[in-house]
């Protein structure tokens, strides 16, 4: 099993909709989430992260923690064309110190105007 | 957010020669420094994790006599490709973190094709 699971998508959502991504992580030791963005051919870009349970809203973006059911998703109102993009879905590793992240196969978004 | 440069952006290379990839951090001291690799439609993966002064450390499966690690100043990390391979054709990326629990911050990514 996978530790970070995402759908690849593409998901495809209309512009000023809201898109809704998922992510389900396999370690009930993880404590803290992150939310990437990555555009084609371009680094990661740290959109949020989240390490208590419920929601945390930045602009446009909320991110959801559900440490129960083990799934943390992201939320992204009012959806622009420029949102279209992959989104990372990555947890921290255990070893204490470390910042290197376990990242999900992410999920394309498609934002249509 | 802090900086990190990765240089050179991209890069093509002939079968059999080596490529230095360059990692600073512009703004700030990075004590620990990732590389990562993303295969086209694949996700991040973590091929080292090198901590100034010290030996990298691999992750299973990444040759470390193929991809040399230096990370001898807090603000600059290479990775050598050594006898590049169509097959190592990659998207190469670092991160940088300038210590314990700390945020580690992107570099730009460069692009490998060796032909």
């Amino acid at each position: 099993q996978k530790e970070v699971e995402q759908n690849s998508g593409p998901l495809s959502v209309p512009e000023g909709a809201i898109a809704s991504l998922n992510c389900t992580y396999s370690d009930r030791g993880s404590q803290s989430f992150f939310w990437y963005r990555q555009y084609s051919g371009k680094s990661p870009e740290l959109i949020m992260f989240i390490y208590s349970n419920g929601d945390k809203e930045d602009g446009r973006f909320t991110a959801q923690l559900n440490k129960a059911s083990q799934y943390v998703s992201l939320l992204i109102r009012d959806s622009q064309p420029s949102d279209s993009a992959t989104y990372l879905c990555a947890v921290p590793e255990k070893v204490t110190g470390r910042r290197a992240l376990t990242f999900g196969s992410g999920t394309r978004l498609q934002v249509q105007p | 957010g802090a900086v990190v440069s990765q240089h050179p952006s991209w890069v093509i290379c002939k079968s059999g020669t080596s490529v230095k990839i360059e990692c600073r951090s512009l703004d700030f001291q990075a004590t620990t420094m990732f590389w990562y690799r993303q295969f086209p439609k694949q996700s991040l993966m973590l091929m080292a994790t090198s901590n100034e002064g010290s030996k990298a450390t691999y992750e299973q499966g990444v040759e470390k006599d193929k991809f040399l690690i230096n990370h001898a100043s807090l603000t600059l990390s290479t990775l050598t490709v050594t006898s590049a391979h169509p097959e190592d054709s990659s998207f190469y990326i670092c991160s940088a973190a300038s210590g314990v629990g700390t945020e580690a911050f992107f570099g730009q990514g460069t692009r490998l094709t060796v032909v």
